[in-house]
């Protein structure tokens, strides 16, 4: 199985700040990742796919990079509206999700 | 437009067998590179894989829970059904139904249903 870890758990950022999360799996996955956002009693929403494709109708201020083993979400300039959790999840083998990292107000 | 709606069982006795229903509109489970996936999520933790029905029949299960899923299509119906035997209130979660596609390589889900929330009680 391909286990795989996000950092921070929780991060506390204020309006405007630039924000970036990290996702490491246990072996290589190439390029086959994806990130979400999940709302409170919401079903989670993609944002980014094979690494750094951003999904359509998302805005720009997201990106994702990394390859092999390591990645990274960042969000250029943090809005009211990204407060969530968001989990990456790999695709290389089967389907395996991180734990998520809950992005609060600092 | 893609949609995709879970119904089936909410309360479930432990040691009984859940099963679930998927229905989907706007794309079809014959169209070459499209899945059909469950996601479950327990209040308050993180969300986990459970299983995923390609097109071709292709049928893939989370490892610590293959002995307990399956997962089927009836490709006429629009529907993907999901089976989870011998449930444990540790099984008490949302579950999620999700589309994917693999042409173009997208490989996430990127459409969702709203989710059913499953409690195991007795």
């Amino acid at each position: 199985d391909i286990q795989m870890t996000q950092s921070p758990s929780t991060l506390s950022a204020s309006v405007g700040d630039r924000v970036t999360i990290t996702c490491r799996a246990s072996q290589s996955i190439s390029s086959w990742l994806a990130w979400y956002q999940q709302k409170p009693g919401k079903a989670p929403k993609l944002l980014i796919y094979k690494a750094s494709s951003l999904e359509s109708g998302v805005p720009s201020r997201f990106s994702g990079s990394g390859s092999g083993t390591e990645f990274t979400l960042t969000i250029s300039s943090l809005q009211p509206d990204d407060f969530a959790t968001y989990y990456c999840q790999q695709y290389n083998s089967d389907r395996t999700f991180g734990q998520g990292t809950k992005v609060e107000i600092k | 437009q893609i949609t995709l709606k879970e119904s089936g069982s909410t309360l479930v006795k432990p040691t009984q067998t859940l099963t679930l229903t998927c229905t989907f509109s706007g794309f079809s489970l014959s169209t070459n590179g499209v899945g059909v996936g469950w996601i479950r999520q327990p209040p308050g933790k993180a969300l986990e894989w459970l299983a995923l029905i390609y097109w071709d029949d292709d049928k893939r299960y989370s490892p610590s829970l293959k002995s307990r899923l399956t997962i089927t299509k009836d490709t006429s119906k629009n529907q993907v059904v999901l089976t989870l035997t011998n449930m444990d209130p540790v099984d008490t979660a949302t579950y999620y139904c999700a589309h994917v596609t693999l042409v173009p390589a997208k490989g996430g889900f990127d459409y969702w249903g709203q989710g059913t929330l499953v409690t195991v009680s007795s």
